[in-house]
């Protein structure tokens, strides 16, 4: 099993509805979520961090976190064209002094306008 | 304030050479990360350095690659006698701390492009 698993998708949304992108992982002491953006070509962009079990909102992106099921999800609301990118998941250790992050593959959005 | 910085951006290399890939990271951040994101492979830890020592390189892939980091600041990643399987994309990510109470956002340099022919 893989550390971090993520749906490669792609995942099509029309603009205006809610994207719902989803990742799992393996390691039960794991207690950091990221979110990342990364548009083809470009280099990853943090867009949320999530560390306590539930939602955490920030403008249109709400992050949930589900420690018990080991699921972190990213929910994008209003979904709009420039929302289309590729979302990786990222996890760091669970022990503190070493933040190097394992990557899920990536889901790629694509929002049909 | 200017963000993580690398150089070069594209680098064409023939089986078997040496190449250098640099990073400047955003100044007065002591953590920082190289990774690899080739296709298939998605995005990958390579080596992290805290200030100018390297307490994990476990994702360093063979001997032929090392990195060093110098004066806290810039670091430089290393492949020996390259192969086509080392053809993606380096990324050089800082943090401004890497290990404190809570982790610390990574921010992310544009990437080398590394095509070994």
């Amino acid at each position: 099993q893989k550390e971090v698993e993520q749906n490669s998708g792609p995942l099509s949304v029309p603009e205006g509805a809610i994207a719902s992108l989803n990742c799992t992982y393996s390691d039960r002491g794991s207690q950091s979520f990221f979110w990342y953006r990364q548009y083809s070509g470009k280099s990853p962009e943090l867009i949320m961090s999530i560390y306590s079990n539930g939602d955490k909102e920030d403008g249109r992106f709400t992050a949930q976190l589900n420690k018990a099921s080991q699921y972190v999800s990213l929910l994008i609301r209003d979904s709009q064209p420039s929302d289309s990118a590729t979302y990786l998941c990222a996890v760091p250790p669970p022990n503190f002094g070493n933040e190097k992050l394992t990557f899920g593959t990536g889901t790629r959005l694509t929002i049909i306008p | 304030g200017a963000g993580v910085s690398q150089s070069p951006s594209n680098k064409v290399t023939e089986k078997g050479k040496d190449v250098e890939l640099r990073c400047d990271p955003i100044s007065g951040h002591t953590a920082l990360y190289w990774y690899r994101q080739s296709l298939g492979q998605g995005l990958e830890f390579l080596i992290y350095f805290q200030g100018n020592s390297a307490p994990d390189k476990s994702g360093l892939p063979s001997d032929r690659f090392s990195a060093e980091r110098t004066g806290g600041s810039v670091s430089t990643l290393t492949i020996q006698r390259t192969q086509q399987e080392d053809s993606a994309v380096y990324l050089c990510a800082s943090s401004l701390d890497g290990g404190g109470a809570s982790p610390d956002t990574q921010y992310f340099g544009p990437g080398t492009r590394l095509t070994v022919l």
